[in-house]
């Protein structure tokens, strides 16, 4: 049984790109949230998808946007970064729209420079 | 505004020392409580969870904690630490309200050393 899996591990960008990270989440699993986790920090939860619509957000700019397809997967797109969005990715997925416990992947990290 | 509380960064350790975490939240409501661990160069992995019911929960590999409510706190302990727990542990919340989907709120983590 396959847990949360995130592409890329790692990735390197330039101030003002944009980037799309990747997750899959465990099976049996409908609902992703999303997290960023700066150096020294706890997670920041960002958004969280269910039946493919953003259901809760955090306190993060329009930069930060998402999807979820059929197949429960979802993609975190960030546009214009900055520097301060260098940071780990972490995503999260559960069941029944987030009342269990989240199972976390790995995460991306993200390096703008 | 919810929030999460560690109030120990950096915590050292002898082996078979006791240890005790302690994380603090605000939030008026009902919660879930959770701890996770990350050990050096893995993902978080759930430690331990409340929900409802008897408020000491046990976890894995030893590990337990006690919600007290009239203190808002949810302290990690376990009687005798091993150097294999040395890792990062994460207090979280999440706020139950209305049956939608919620958020998890961390605390800012705690750094165990164990040494040998």
């Amino acid at each position: 049984d396959a847990g949360v899996t995130q592409s890329p591990t790692h990735l390197i960008k330039t101030r003002g790109q944009q980037v799309t990270l990747r997750c899959s989440p465990k099976s049996g699993h409908d609902t992703v949230s999303w997290y960023q986790q700066a150096l020294g920090q706890g997670p920041q939860f960002i958004f969280q998808y269910y039946e493919e619509e953003e259901r809760q957000r955090g306190n993060f700019p329009d930069r930060f946007s998402g999807h979820q397809f059929p197949n429960y997967s979802s993609e975190l797109n960030v546009n214009a970064l900055l520097l301060g969005d260098s940071a780990l990715y972490l995503c999260a997925s559960s069941r029944k729209g987030g009342s269990y416990e989240q199972y976390f992947g790995p995460g991306t990290r993200l390096t703008v420079t | 505004a919810q929030s999460v509380s560690q109030h120990n960064h950096h915590v050292i350790l002898s082996e078979a020392a006791s240890l005790e975490l302690g994380c603090n939240y605000s939030y008026g409501g009902t919660v879930n409580l959770f701890w996770y661990v990350q050990y050096p160069g893995q993902h978080l992995q759930l430690l331990l969870k409340y929900f409802s019911g008897d408020p000491l929960v046990k976890g894995i590999k030893g590990f337990e904690a006690e919600f007290i409510k009239s203190k808002f706190s949810f302290n990690l302990r376990k009687p005798s630490v091993q150097w294999s727990d040395t890792a990062e542990y994460f207090c979280a919340v999440n706020a139950r309200w209305g049956g939608a989907t919620n958020k998890l709120i961390f605390g800012t983590g705690t750094l165990l050393a164990v040494q040998p």
